[in-house]
């Protein structure tokens, strides 16, 4: 069955590079995406990935992706105060018909002034 | 605008009760879903609808029940509330499968059953 991972929390400086780091079990996933989630809101979508590409650059966002070990992260760089948030990393499968999202258990992103 | 909306943003009841979350969205999408988030903040699938259709059901008592009268709504509606059904619920809506868009979001239901 689909499982994904991420660490609960991440500290960092603002001004700071921040990464945050996600494993994932489907190897047929097609497409990885990262979440944003600010106190008491919905979840916003940051970036996403392709399955056949091993980067992806998106102004302060860099995704890498290791299909290989089934890893992903998210580079924030120049980190900011208002990037406190929960993060989400989710892997996209097929289901019959349909797909679906499978969600990490998020990262606390903490940006310390 | 452009969105996903979902209605109450929040939601206080006794045990018991029976009560139902409406969800729209105007992008066109087919398929439209509910996610559940803890208190924990994990988030789990709980129903897919792809033009009216249900094509994904987890493990979800039977007291939850969607329904969808056109690809542009989708209702859940929760009879005999239980204090575990406190959460946030999410609606989400995709375009049709083999397109990169991801998933875009309501802005949550909060449900507190006491």
């Amino acid at each position: 069955g689909e499982d994904v991972e991420q660490s609960l929390f991440l500290s960092v400086r603002e001004g700071d590079s921040s990464v945050i780091n996600c494993t994932y079990t489907d190897s047929s996933s097609t497409y990885l995406y990262w979440y944003k989630q600010e106190p008491g809101a919905g979840l916003q979508l940051l970036t996403y990935i392709f399955s056949n590409m091993d980067m992806k650059q998106d102004q302060r966002l860099t995704v890498l992706l290791n299909k290989k070990d089934k890893h992903l992260s998210l580079r924030i760089a120049d980190t900011q105060t208002g990037d406190s948030a929960i993060y989400f990393c989710a892997e996209r499968t097929a289901v019959g018909a349909g797909n679906m999202l499978t969600f990490g258990g998020g990262t606390r992103l903490m940006v310390k002034p | 605008d452009t969105a996903v909306s979902q209605t109450p943003k929040y939601l206080v009841t006794q045990m018991g009760n029976d009560k139902s979350i409406k969800c729209e969205q105007n992008l066109g999408h087919d398929t439209m879903y509910w996610y559940k988030q803890d208190s924990k903040k994990f988030l789990k699938i709980m129903f897919s609808y792809n033009n009216k259709e249900l094509i994904i059901n987890e493990t979800v008592p039977n007291r939850f029940s969607p329904k969808s009268p056109d690809k542009a709504h989708l209702n859940l509606h929760i009879n005999s509330l239980e204090l575990g059904d406190s959460a946030v619920y999410f609606c989400a809506s995709s375009p049709r499968r083999g397109r990169r868009d991801g998933y875009t979001f309501g802005s949550g239901t909060r449900l507190t059953v006491v």
